[in-house]
């Protein structure tokens, strides 16, 4: 499989506690992406790396949410001290130059938070 | 500030009929970009279309077809000859660059063997 993919698909854990999710992007893409989305709502974007480097986040990242992609290749989302409210599927995506705009997204990981 | 709307939450149809999804937009940018995404039950959102805001012309592709009405904002998306398979969650979004989409809160169709 040569699609965005994404590590875990599930994850459980008690409020406080740390989690970390990992995207692995399609090989040859340069731009990696993080959303998150809420039951009955579209996926909001969080933020965007352009190889290594994180070009934008949202505000919707707050301090206790951290990105990394180091040498622009795989990408972690962070979140520490998680809140209930921080249960959604995390989504990642990646492209190539765009051309046509197309996003790849992964299947995403489901944070539920007790 | 950016906002799509998709007013249907959900629709229901018989196979072969045709249903059209809505999406109604606001943006102060000259340029932007339009999208329709597909949501299957797997979860993976698949890309369906882009369309710049200077590119009114209607495209059809298969069985799909969009509508882009700058003058009432409007980017429709009509499935014709529903199918099972088209059973999922379709979203609009709306982006001033290619990166940072917003998305309208999705329409459900379920397509009835």
């Amino acid at each position: 499989d040569t699609g965005v993919s994404q590590d875990p698909r599930h994850k459980i854990t008690k409020r406080g506690q740390n989690v970390t999710f990992r995207c692995d992007p399609i090989s040859e893409h340069n731009r990696l992406y993080w959303y998150r989305q809420t039951l009955g709502q579209g996926p909001e974007f969080l933020t965007y790396f352009q190889n290594e480097a994180q070009l934008e986040k949202s505000r919707l990242l707050s301090d206790r949410f951290s990105a990394e992609r180091p040498k622009g290749s795989f990408s972690t989302l962070e979140i520490q001290r998680t809140e209930q409210g921080d249960s959604a599927m995390y989504l990642c995506a990646s492209s190539a130059r765009a051309i046509t705009g197309e996003l790849f997204f992964g299947e995403g990981s489901r944070l539920t938070v007790l | 500030a950016q906002k799509v709307t998709q007013a249907q939450t959900e629709i229901s149809v018989v196979e072969k009929e045709d249903v059209t999804l809505d999406c109604v937009y606001e943006t102060r940018d000259t340029t932007y970009y339009l999208f329709w995404y597909k949501q299957p039950p797997s979860g993976e959102l698949v890309f369906l279309i882009r369309r710049n805001s200077f590119d009114e012309q209607n495209e059809i592709s298969g069985r799909y077809s969009w509508n882009f009405q700058k003058s009432t904002s409007s980017f429709n998306f009509t499935i014709t000859a529903s199918q099972v398979v088209d059973s999922a969650v379709y979203f609009c979004a709306l982006s001033k660059n290619d990166y940072k989409l917003s998305f309208g809160a999705g329409t459900t169709v379920t397509v009835r063997a």
